[in-house]
């Protein structure tokens, strides 16, 4: 079974600043996908980031990367130039080809103006 | 209409009533889910359905019953429900069964 914890039940940052949301997650697959999903006060939840396991490199989307660290099964999301958009409830998942998507509690976010 | 649409956005219902959600995916997915948000806990699956097949029911109580008559719509009919089945309840697709979602803007639902 696959575990995934968030660690930071809230943070805040200042507007044009960066934050680090902090993610690890255990799974006995070798081959496995993770997620960083923001949920905003609107409650749609929106796919952020995406990481392959299997790919070294560090997913990044504008101002959204991500800090992957196989070994220490740890999956963290920076946001850098942080707007007040930015604010919102931000999940970390993972599965695999055959396993269901597990979410962490999630991390809620505030910007300060 | 793109994306993953939910109707209705917000429903109230007493306990003895019946009533369904709907979901519809506009993505050409093949595979979609129920889940169920409560205050304070996790995102929490409750349904799986992959080429219309149901391939995961996470032991959800009989006053919830899915149904997929193809891959780009999906019902989840309520009966009897019980004030603690309030809560938000989110349709999601996936080109195939445990790929990357992507949501809907749920439904939120009380249960007086």
């Amino acid at each position: 079974a696959q575990t995934v914890t968030q660690s930071q039940p809230e943070m805040s940052v200042q507007e044009a600043e960066t934050v680090t949301l902090s993610c690890t997650y255990d799974t006995s697959e070798s081959d496995y996908y993770l997620f960083w999903y923001k949920q905003p006060p609107s409650r749609q939840m929106i796919l952020v980031i995406r990481q392959e396991a299997y790919k070294q490199q560090n997913a990044t989307e504008n101002r959204f990367s991500v800090n992957f660290q196989k070994a220490a099964k740890s999956f963290s999301l920076k946001i850098s130039d942080s707007q007040l958009g930015d604010a919102a409830m931000y999940f970390c998942a993972c599965n695999s080809g055959n396993t269901p998507l597990v979410f962490g509690k999630g991390t809620r976010l505030s910007v300060i103006a | 209409e793109t994306g993953v649409t939910q109707t209705p956005r917000h429903l109230v219902m007493g306990m003895t009533n019946k009533k369904s959600l709907k979901c519809e995916q506009h993505l050409g997915h093949n595979a979609m889910y129920w889940y169920k948000q409560s205050a304070k806990k996790p995102l929490e699956l409750m349904f799986v359905y992959n080429f219309k097949e149901q391939t995961e029911n996470n032991s959800v109580p009989s006053r919830f019953s899915p149904e997929c008559p193809n891959s780009s719509h999906l019902f989840l009919h309520l009966h009897t429900l019980q004030p603690e089945d309030s809560a938000l309840y989110l349709c999601a697709s996936s080109q195939r069964d445990y790929y990357e979602q992507y949501f809907g803007p749920g439904t939120r639902l009380t249960v007086t």
